[in-house]
């Protein structure tokens, strides 16, 4: 297994513009959580899914975010509009929820979002 | 108040001493504890976890928990050059997600 992946590592938009990440967890987890990061900051969620099901979106996130994972395998975080205060890190992680320790979370390589 | 401090830092130590890392957390309902490593740059790096009181050692670290406090640690022993990171605390309440403190960043002086 080679670990949580995401693409694209950077991305640089203008402020207007709609961009969308990928992210593909461990192969066996059933779980996915999106984060945020700027510097300074620790990781702030964002939302979680277990399988296809969004169980948890953070009260801070507006409605120009919106995050999938329709077959229960990778997920992509879209948003619209971007403005200036987006750009930030945004991590993805996953985590398995059976098993001799469970819910560990494992981080992807982050996509870095620069809005111009 | 945060849900999850950290002493922000920097802690400096040399070389071959001991590194001790601090986190509270306000959610007595707190049931696992995470401690990351994040290189400048990079993404946080689980090392350590631990879901009862008393400690948990995996090799250079120990990870310490005391819920009545409130109180998770991480010990860091021989300290290397290596270690200078920033290391994030976690807390999770439910199954759900992880809150993370903003970190404490270690520097390891040769």
């Amino acid at each position: 297994d080679t670990g949580v992946s995401q693409d694209p590592r950077h991305k640089i938009t203008k402020r207007g513009q709609n961009v969308t990440f990928r992210c593909d967890p461990i192969s066996e987890h059933n779980r996915l959580y999106w984060y945020r990061q700027t510097l300074g900051q620790g990781p702030e969620f964002l939302t979680y899914f277990q399988n296809e099901a969004q169980l948890e979106k953070s009260r801070l996130l507006s409605d120009r975010f919106s995050a999938e994972r329709p077959k229960g395998s990778f997920s992509t975080l879209e948003i619209q509009r971007t403005e200036q205060g987006d750009s930030a890190m945004y991590l993805c992680a996953s985590s398995w929820t059976s098993g001799a320790s469970p819910y560990e979370q494992y981080f992807g390589p982050g996509t870095r979002l620069t809005v111009t | 108040q945060k849900e999850v401090e950290q002493n922000s830092g920097p802690l400096s130590v040399p070389e071959g001493a001991i590194a001790s890392l601090n986190c509270t957390y306000s959610d007595r309902g707190s049931q696992s504890f995470f401690w990351y490593r994040q290189y400048s740059g990079k993404s946080p790096e689980l090392i350590m976890f631990i879901y009862s009181n008393g400690d948990k050692e995996d090799g250079r670290f120990t990870a310490q928990l005391n819920k009545a406090s409130q109180y998770v640690s991480l010990l860091i022993r021989d300290s290397q050059p290596s270690d200078s990171a920033t290391y994030l605390c976690a807390v999770k309440t439910n199954a759900g997600k992880s809150t993370f403190g903003d970190g404490t960043t270690l520097t390891v002086k040769p």
